[in-house]
């Protein structure tokens, strides 16, 4: 599973409050990812990180801040969660050796509840 | 980013073989083909990747046709357990990945 662990796997929270979700990995790969999953849209990309300090937008990113600040760490925040982030945050990591986008290992997710 | 086109569903019988396509007319010399499945409650997992060639591993074969322009994803004998959504995607370079809608597969015992 290359090592990758999501916190909090559920959570509850409500609308205006600050929410962080953690992905590590253990196995110190450069690439990492954050999508966002929700019936009827499949899987969006919200931001990645090609290494410490240095992330980029993906399709989804507003409302929606990381942070890189160590290799094995890659941090979501939503600075006031909104109900239409409800939705199911999936972590993931590359492991191509190459340098190149390869094979992506997921997290379990984290299911995010914004009432 | 260059598209792909999958169906929207398949189904297949236990124990047969299972061929899914993937339509990318628009593919560039340096996409790589990539297929990921999503089983139930779980996040995607990598399945295979080419870039010209067949490919095969202990999941999956790779076909890719000779112009690039198609390719199917063939599992060679269905389980219950491979009932999943398949997604098709290029990627070329370090970009992430883009998933689409995928092809939900139904496996029927």
């Amino acid at each position: 599973d290359a090592g990758i662990t999501q916190s909090p796997r559920h959570k509850v929270t409500e609308t205006g409050t600050p929410v962080t979700l953690r992905c590590h990995q253990t196995e110190n790969h450069r690439y990492m990812y954050w999508y966002r999953q929700d019936p009827g849209h499949g899987l969006r990309l919200i931001h990645y990180s090609y290494g410490v300090k240095d992330t980029d937008k993906g399709e989804v990113s507003d409302g929606y801040s990381v942070s890189r600040s160590k290799t094995e760490d890659f941090l979501l925040t939503l600075e006031s969660a909104t109900s239409s982030q409800t939705s199911v945050y999936f972590c993931a990591i590359s492991v191509s050796v190459e340098g190149a986008t390869g094979e992506l290992f997921f997290g379990e997710g984290s299911r995010l509840t914004v009432l | 980013d260059a598209k792909t086109t999958q169906p929207n569903s398949m189904e297949s019988n236990e124990e047969e073989p299972v061929h899914l396509p993937c339509n990318h007319s628009t593919i560039s010399g340096t996409d790589y083909i990539h297929w990921y499945r999503q089983l139930p409650s779980q996040g995607p997992e990598y399945v295979i990747h080419g870039l010209t060639s067949n490919v095969n591993n202990r999941m999956a074969s790779l076909a890719i046709a000779e112009d690039r322009k198609s390719s199917t994803l063939i599992l060679h004998r269905a389980t219950l357990r491979d009932a999943a959504v398949y997604y098709c995607i290029l990627i070329s370079g370090n970009t992430p990945l883009v998933f689409g809608k995928g092809t939900r597969l139904s496996v029927i015992a």
